[in-house]
């Protein structure tokens, strides 16, 4: 069974690190594009970017750019959304989700994250 | 890369037909086969329904279908069942590893 299972939830400052995790499960990691999607409270999905495990290969919404850093380990088949100076407007529920040909047919639970001071 | 536009909210009765809009341009929805629908429940995660414009995953009941002329594409409820009042999202691939999303629909079942 394909399974994508996210780290819990998090409340930071404005100005902290954080790095959340996604652990695929019950296929190929390495050979599956996997994603990251921003759902600030309230909104609509907003496609962050994505990274080819087997090769660490990455590519940023624009919008994104610069804001957060997609990566992955493909020996503990786990991808990470990571950022170095969160701001209030960090806060959100991050998606990571399987990418299959051009769609994403599998999602995890999601991450709340929470940045206040 | 701007969202792709949708309705905010759209309803039919229970057992009727509701249709929801998805609207591109020609750089994305226009230009790609490869329009894909989602089905979000408050605080889950969201679902694929639809993929490849019409093509539905297995498990995804045939009321859901999906369709798509010029630069929208449109998802079909038909049979409308309580369960299926959610927020749906389109999205569609742009090329070269570059997706959107849509605005988001919430739909009501009456």
């Amino acid at each position: 069974e394909v399974q994508l299972v996210q780290s819990g939830a998090e409340v930071k400052k404005p100005g902290e690190s954080l790095k959340i995790s996604c652990k695929g499960s019950g296929y190929s990691f390495s050979t599956h594009w996997i994603g990251w999607v921003r759902q600030m409270p309230g909104k609509g999905l907003e496609w962050m970017g994505i990274i080819y495990p087997d090769d660490s290969e990455t590519k940023y919404n624009t919008s994104f750019q610069g804001q957060a850093t997609i990566s992955a380990d493909k020996s503990t088949t786990t991808a990470y959304l990571q950022w170095n100076n969160l701001k209030a407007s960090d806060t959100a529920t991050y998606y990571c989700a399987r990418r299959r040909d051009h769609n994403f047919d599998y999602w995890g639970q999601g991450t709340l994250v929470t940045v206040s001071s | 890369q701007s969202a792709l536009t949708q309705p905010p909210s759209a309803s039919g009765s229970l057992g009727h037909s509701v249709t929801i809009s998805c609207t591109g341009t020609s750089s994305d929805i226009g230009g790609s086969h490869y329009v894909s629908w989602y089905q979000q429940h408050p605080g889950k995660a969201p679902k694929l329904m639809i993929f490849e414009v019409s093509k539905r995953p297995s498990g995804v009941p045939d009321r859901f279908s999906g369709s798509k002329s010029g630069n929208t594409a449109s998802l079909t409820v038909s049979g409308l069942q309580a369960d299926d009042e959610a927020d749906y999202f389109c999205s569609s691939y742009v090329a070269r590893n570059n997706f959107v999303f849509g605005t988001g629909t919430k739909v009501t079942v009456l």
